[in-house]
């Protein structure tokens, strides 16, 4: 069984950019889809990049997702940062020889 | 409008069962893939339990495995969440999440969430 490793907390100033990292313990990243949510406070958590690096309708195209087989790992960056940004980020894939989703352990992003 | 509403949560003693129900619209739910994820007080989400759009493919978390099990009516629209066996860490908000295909891959929709407290 493979795991998902995040950051626990990163923080950066208004108008910036900052990347989240999500590292996959064992098997390649690139084996399954990764995921990104955005969750903010007392809210159920929306997705803000899908397959890698599609974005839904309605997300800006400040975020956008990657991954590298080099580091086995996906990345979310966000530009051009701004305070309603602020929230927690969880970085999701899937086992399909074991079915099972599995979820990073989640970032906090702090604008300040 | 695709809508998620979970019911059923509360407050339960360790040991004791507890049945969570979804009751989904706005889209054609035996389409899709569906599945519960959790997350305690203060902490990330954890899935817990996914079903296929035709019950053929079922999973589970290792941490609720043997306890839990999902199901689904999609005469009724609606997802399912048997909890037996209950312990204090299944304290936690469930939300109903829909998949965007027939099994796993991704969550597109989710709801608000029902509380579930194991305590005495």
């Amino acid at each position: 069984n493979f795991m998902l490793t995040q950051p626990h907390s990163v923080s950066e100033s208004p108008g910036k950019t900052v990347t989240i990292s999500c590292t996959r313990s064992s098997g390649s990243i690139a084996s399954n889809y990764v995921q990104w949510y955005q969750q903010r406070p007392g809210s159920a958590p929306t997705t803000v990049i899908y397959e890698d690096n599609q974005r839904p309708s309605g997300v800006p195209d400040r975020f956008s997702g990657s991954i590298d087989s080099s580091s086995n790992s996906a990345s979310l960056t966000i530009s051009g940062l701004k305070t309603e940004d602020e929230a927690d980020y969880y970085c999701q894939s899937y086992d399909s020889s074991n079915p099972r989703g599995v979820f990073g352990g989640g970032t906090k992003l702090t604008v300040l | 409008e695709v809508q998620l509403v979970e019911s059923g949560g509360g407050l339960v003693q360790p040991g004791r069962s507890l049945r969570l129900s979804c009751a989904a619209s706005g889209f054609t739910f035996d389409d899709y893939a569906m599945h519960w994820v959790r997350q305690a007080p203060g902490k990330g989400l954890e899935w817990v339990s996914g079903i296929s759009w035709n019950s053929g493919s079922i999973g589970y978390a290792d941490s609720v495995k043997g306890r839990f099990t999902i199901s689904r009516d999609n005469a009724k629209n609606s997802l399912y969440l048997q909890m037996n066996s209950l312990r204090a860490e299944d304290t936690a908000l469930y939300y109903c999440a829909k998949d965007m295909n027939q099994w796993l891959s991704y969550f597109d929709y989710w709801g608000q969430g029902t509380l579930v407290t194991v305590s005495s």
